[in-house]
């Protein structure tokens, strides 16, 4: 089993669609989890951490169930500027070693 | 102010050659990583620096890879007698610390013929 999977995707979506992507991790003793988003070409950058408590910024909102080992994304009122590949990260238990997904493409369409 | 940069930005090799790649971390950043991102894949872990020392390489897929950062700052990662799976692009983080967030460069696009 990969150590983190995401939804395969690509999601093709319209302006202002609600969208979710999914994201599981197979260690137990992972301590911090993140979504990234990178654009085509371009460099991950952090998008968001994600809390057990859940966490809200602006129109995304990220959960993480550590019962289930499961971690969501939503993005509502999607706008044509939030198509890119969204990362699912997870740190394994240390600091700085960062698992990435394999990422879900997201395309907003007119 | 500056982000991490890394050059060059493109790189075309002949297989068994060998390759060098820079990364300049962001100012006052003790922590630099560098990472190697295959076509549709996420970026892969391979070796984290503290300051000047390889704090873990274990990422690093083998002995043919190999990365130093001598004076705590600027980063070079070596390939030697390179393969066309090494093929990717190698992206280099840096961060204040190993708990703070990592802030990624451009990449470096390696292309073995």
């Amino acid at each position: 089993r990969k150590e983190v999977e995401q939804d395969p995707g690509p999601f093709n979506v319209p302006e202002g669609a609600t969208v979710a992507f999914n994201c599981t991790y197979s260690n137990s003793a992972s301590q911090s989890f993140f979504w990234y988003r990178q654009d085509c070409r371009k460099e991950p950058k952090l998008l968001m951490s994600v809390y057990s408590s859940g966490n809200e910024d602006g129109r995304f909102t990220a959960q993480l169930n550590r019962a289930s080992q499961y971690i969501s994304l939503l993005i509502r009122d999607s706008k044509l500027s939030d198509s890119a590949t969204y990362l699912c990260v997870v740190n394994p238990g240390s600091n700085y070693k960062l698992t990435f997904g394999k990422g879900t493409l997201l395309t907003v369409n007119p | 102010g500056a982000g991490v940069s890394q050059t060059p930005s493109n790189k075309v090799t002949e297989k068994g050659k060998y390759v060098e790649l820079r990364c300049d971390p962001i100012s006052g950043h003790t922590a630099l990583y560098w990472y190697r991102q295959s076509l549709g894949q996420g970026p892969e872990f391979l070796i984290y620096f503290q300051g000047t020392g390889a704090a873990d390489d274990s990422g690093l897929p083998n002995d043919r890879f190999f990365a130093v950062r001598p004076e705590g700052s600027v980063s070079t990662l070596k390939i030697q007698r390179t393969e066309r799976g090494d093929s990717a692009v190698y992206l280099c983080a840096s961060s204040l610390d190993s708990y703070n967030e990592q802030f990624f460069g451009p990449g470096t696009r390696l292309t073995v013929l």
